[in-house]
């Protein structure tokens, strides 16, 4: 990808437990964000977390940051069978102001 | 504001014809961007703009590609001569840049495209 990837490419669990995605990207940046795509859709805004912050929640979203790592992760907690789609994270370059995005994972909740 | 709004959702044409996509930023964003997604590829950035005014067209592939953002609200990108490879969903997303970085994106529903 441009920017980033995100690991693991596929993930599968069972609904009610916890999925972690985590997303290493290559430069420096303004913030780091993690966006949600149904099949077929637009992709939409979860969650932004700036440079300077290490940690933050949304909901049963957990999001942490290490710029020293380039690295994010995304927690979900509780997974639901309707948080089933692909998770992207995108990071804001510092220079120039892309939205670059990483290569998602696609999360299957069973039910 | 009804978002961003893409045209067409769907394109089939066949190869050569030139294809023109359509884009309407959300009213106030001043940051507009192109994006392809391809299962092969992921989602690419083709093209970003700021303030109507193109800040980086790295990602276009090639010079069959040009987008142009004739005001503040609207956007096209077009492809003369198409050709199969370019069969992709396009997205346009907006935003809003400020000395802080970019706040969080807006994007369309997609263009589906099939050059056959």
């Amino acid at each position: 990808s441009q920017q980033g990837e995100e690991d693991p490419q596929a993930l599968s669990i069972q609904e009610g437990e916890n999925a972690t995605m985590n997303c290493s990207y290559k430069t420096s940046i303004n913030n780091l964000q993690w966006y949600r795509q149904n099949s077929g859709r637009g992709l939409v805004h979860l969650i932004l977390i700036r440079s300077n912050e290490r940690e933050k929640h949304s909901g049963r979203l957990r999001v942490t940051l290490d710029t020293s790592k380039k690295s994010s992760s995304l927690l979900i907690t509780a997974s639901r069978a309707a948080d089933t789609a692909s998770y992207f994270c995108a990071t804001d370059a510092r220079t120039g102001n892309q939205f670059y995005f990483g290569t998602g994972t696609s999360l299957t909740v069973i039910p | 504001d009804a978002g961003v709004i893409q045209s067409p959702r769907h394109e089939v044409t066949e190869m050569g014809q030139e294809v023109t996509l359509r884009c309407k930023l959300i009213s106030g964003h001043n940051s507009l961007f192109w994006y392809r997604q391809t299962m092969m590829r992921g989602l690419e950035l083709l093209i970003y703009f700021n303030n109507n005014v193109p800040i980086d067209d790295s990602g276009m592939p090639e010079d069959r590609f040009s987008a142009k953002m004739p005001n503040a609200s609207f956007s096209t990108l077009k492809i003369q001569p198409s050709e199969p490879r370019d069969s992709a969903v396009y997205f346009c997303a907006s935003s809003s840049a400020s000395d802080r970085g970019l706040f969080e994106a807006f994007f369309g529903q997609g263009t589906r495209l099939t050059v056959v």
